[in-house]
């Protein structure tokens, strides 16, 4: 069976410093990944897709940044953290069979800008 | 730009009442329909979806939701809660032609008191 990581599961992080998160999914192959975010009283923003290794397509502008190194892995990041990047952050996947797919959800991960 | 509206944000139930909440979207082409629910503690997870066929679709744990599409809607039922259904619940529609990718209303925080 497929399952999807994200780590950390929380972070507290100071405004001007730099950002790693990750998510991995086991099980699968060649799947589509997605970073969201919910920021507090809001619905999950689609941040960033990727259909393939190194695919990365931006859905708004702003601080953060994707990377896709590997088949299963996807990372979010950023350079220089804004207060505003506080929120749950939340990693997906869904299968890539042409049809519309489900999309799997990982545990997500609270980040705080102080 | 295409949008989810959820119009109840909070909503306070005693156990066996009726639920409904109301998703509204705004597009005019062919979309595909989702319910998501986060339990406390837990990922988020698939409750129902609506590609075609009949409007009205059943999901896990006794809900259901009918597309309308004249009234772009894709209402959520149950018709005697429990205090487990206690949780976050997301409208979301993929657009044909996308990439999978989900647009999230902005979620109701269900309450359900014994």
């Amino acid at each position: 069976s497929q399952t999807i990581h994200q780590w950390p599961a929380t972070l507290v992080q100071p405004v001007g410093s730099p950002l790693s998160l990750e998510c991995t999914v086991e099980g699968t192959s060649n799947p589509n990944l997605y970073w969201y975010r919910q920021a507090a009283g809001r619905g999950l923003q689609l941040l960033f897709y990727s259909v393939g290794i190194g695919q990365i397509s931006s859905e708004v502008p702003q601080n953060l940044s994707a990377s896709r190194p590997q088949d299963r892995q996807f990372i979010l990041s950023s350079k220089k953290l804004l207060l505003s990047d506080s929120g749950f952050y939340l990693c997906a996947w869904s299968r890539t069979s042409g049809r519309i797919n489900e999309q799997f959800f990982g545990p997500g991960t609270r980040l705080t800008v102080l | 730009a295409q949008s989810v509206s959820q119009h109840n944000h909070h909503v306070i139930l005693s156990e066996a009442a009726s639920l409904e909440l109301g998703c509204n979207y705004s597009y005019g082409g062919t979309v595909n329909l989702f319910w998501y629910v986060q339990y406390p503690g837990q990922h988020l997870q698939l409750l129902l979806k609506y590609f075609s066929g009949d409007p009205l679709v059943k999901g896990i744990k006794g809900f259901e939701a009918e597309f309308i599409k004249s009234k772009f809607s894709f209402n959520l039922r149950k018709p005697s809660v429990q205090w487990s259904d206690t949780a976050e619940y997301f409208c979301a529609v993929i657009l044909s032609g996308g990439y999978n990718k989900l647009i999230f209303g902005a979620g109701t925080r269900l309450a359900v008191h014994p």
